[in-house]
């Protein structure tokens, strides 16, 4: 089973600021990496797939990059609504599919 | 508009058994995976099982297999998990998603809420 490490467990970042997320496998994933936001009392909603692929409607200030281990999610100037719990996921060696424990991105 | 709704989840007791259902609106059912995933309360994703578009194979987590049973019935549009031997670490919120083939799971049910206790 492929685990996923996110890093840190939680961040602190002000408005307007540039956040970054980091989440590591335990080994190679290749680019099949997702990511997903998770507001309080919601569902989760994907961000970003194949590790660098917006999904429809997420905004351009939101990227992903990396291949293989190392993986971030970049969110270039943080707005409001933005501030929850992001978490990574792989689909390359399943199953199962596997997530990584979250990071909690709160406002400074 | 798609959306996935979740029905089924209460309070069980330890051994007990619960059955959940999805139903699904707003696009082809038969063409997609779909997914279980559940979350403790306070903490992070657990992926439970899936399914293959006309049902024929399911994958399960460790913890479940032999305990939950994924399936679907197509005509329909509904998804379910059958859950039996309840743990009291079984108690979780339990979302159905629908997968999409080379992106993830997209989009998610809001959830229904299992609690596993005496």
């Amino acid at each position: 089973e492929i685990v996923l490490t996110q890093s840190p467990a939680t961040l602190s970042v002000s408005p307007g600021e540039r956040a970054t997320l980091s989440c590591r496998a335990s080994q190679s994933v290749s680019n099949y990496l997702i990511w997903y936001q998770q507001k309080p009392g919601q569902a989760p909603r994907l961000l970003i797939y194949d590790a660098s692929n917006r999904a429809t409607g997420i905004p351009a200030r939101f990227s992903g990059s990396g291949s293989g281990t190392d993986f971030t999610l970049t969110i270039s100037s943080l707005e409001p609504e933005d501030f929850a719990v992001y978490y990574c996921q792989q689909r390359s060696n399943w199953p199962p599919y596997t997530f990584g424990q979250g990071t909690k991105l709160e406002i400074k | 508009e798609v959306q996935l709704v979740e029905s089924g989840g209460g309070l069980v007791q330890p051994g007990g058994s619960l059955r959940l259902s999805c139903a699904a609106s707003g696009f082809t059912f038969s063409n997609y995976w779909m997914s279980w995933v559940r979350q403790a309360p306070g903490k992070g994703l657990e992926w439970v099982a899936n399914i293959t578009p006309d049902g024929s194979d399911k994958y399960y987590v460790d913890s479940v297999k032999g305990r939950f049973t994924v399936s679907r019935d197509n005509a329909k549009n509904s998804l379910y998990l059958q859950m039996n031997s309840l743990r009291a670490d079984d108690t979780a919120f339990y979302y159905c998603a629908r997968e999409v083939t080379g992106r993830g799971i997209d989009p998610w049910g809001q959830g229904t809420l299992v609690t596993v206790s005496s």
